[in-house]
């Protein structure tokens, strides 16, 4: 089974506030890793796509980067504000096969 | 662009009866299609991937199953539910350059 990790599970953050988490996969045979905005019981809303390593995204206050090397990707906050809260997964595919979804990072921004 | 249907929508099964939930594509051939599942307070769980017709990777033993009887429909199925298997279920398909996946509206599975 291909573990994708995301860490932390949970995050409470004050309003205004920037933050961070990350996502881990393993480094073989990497195609690319997707970062989604995702509430419950609902499609996911996509966010990034990265294929190589180094890259560096950004949409407005999120950004993202990726090291495929050693197998991790980060997603950053800046200036929380309360429509941020949600579930933020990232989705690993492997080989142009396999797609695996983290557990996902359950942000909470508090006003 | 690939669009996805996927139904029903909702359902209350009672334990011990079957399932099929079933999903198609439209705007391309010959995609990879997934079955994910999110049971309560986790996230997206890959259940069964496949890369063709007839072609059904499991990741997860379990009383489900899936079939890929046509190129742009794929079905999960059980013979008997369990309490266990209520969720949400999330259909999905990747795009051919790997850079978009495209979900279906998914299915939420109540059994009792």
């Amino acid at each position: 089974i291909l573990n994708v990790e995301q860490s932390p599970q949970s995050l409470h953050v004050q309003e205004g506030d920037s933050t961070n988490f990350t996502c881990s996969f393993p480094s073989s045979n990497f195609y690319a890793l997707h970062w989604y905005r995702w509430e419950t019981a609902k499609s996911p809303e996509a966010l990034f796509v990265m294929t190589l390593n180094g890259d560096e995204k950004k949409k407005g206050r999120i950004s993202a980067t990726l090291n495929t090397k050693e197998g991790y990707s980060y997603l950053y906050i800046k200036g929380s504000q309360p429509e941020d809260s949600a579930t933020y997964l990232c989705a690993f595919i492997q080989g142009a096969q396999k797609l695996v979804f983290g557990q996902g990072t359950r942000l909470t921004i508090n006003p | 662009s690939q669009t996805i249907h996927q139904w029903p929508a909702t359902l209350v099964q009672p334990v011990g009866s079957p399932l099929s939930l079933e999903c198609t594509v439209e705007g391309t051939s010959n995609p990879n299609l997934y079955w994910y599942r999110q049971a309560a307070g986790r996230g997206l769980q890959l259940l069964f991937y496949s890369v063709g017709i007839g072609q059904i990777s499991s990741e997860v033993p379990q009383n489900l199953s899936a079939s890929r009887p046509q190129d742009r429909q794929f079905i999960l199925s059980s013979k008997k539910l369990l309490l266990s298997d209520s969720g949400f279920y999330l259909c999905a398909s990747l795009g051919l350059s790997g850079n978009t996946i495209y979900f279906g509206e998914g299915s939420w599975l109540t059994v009792v």
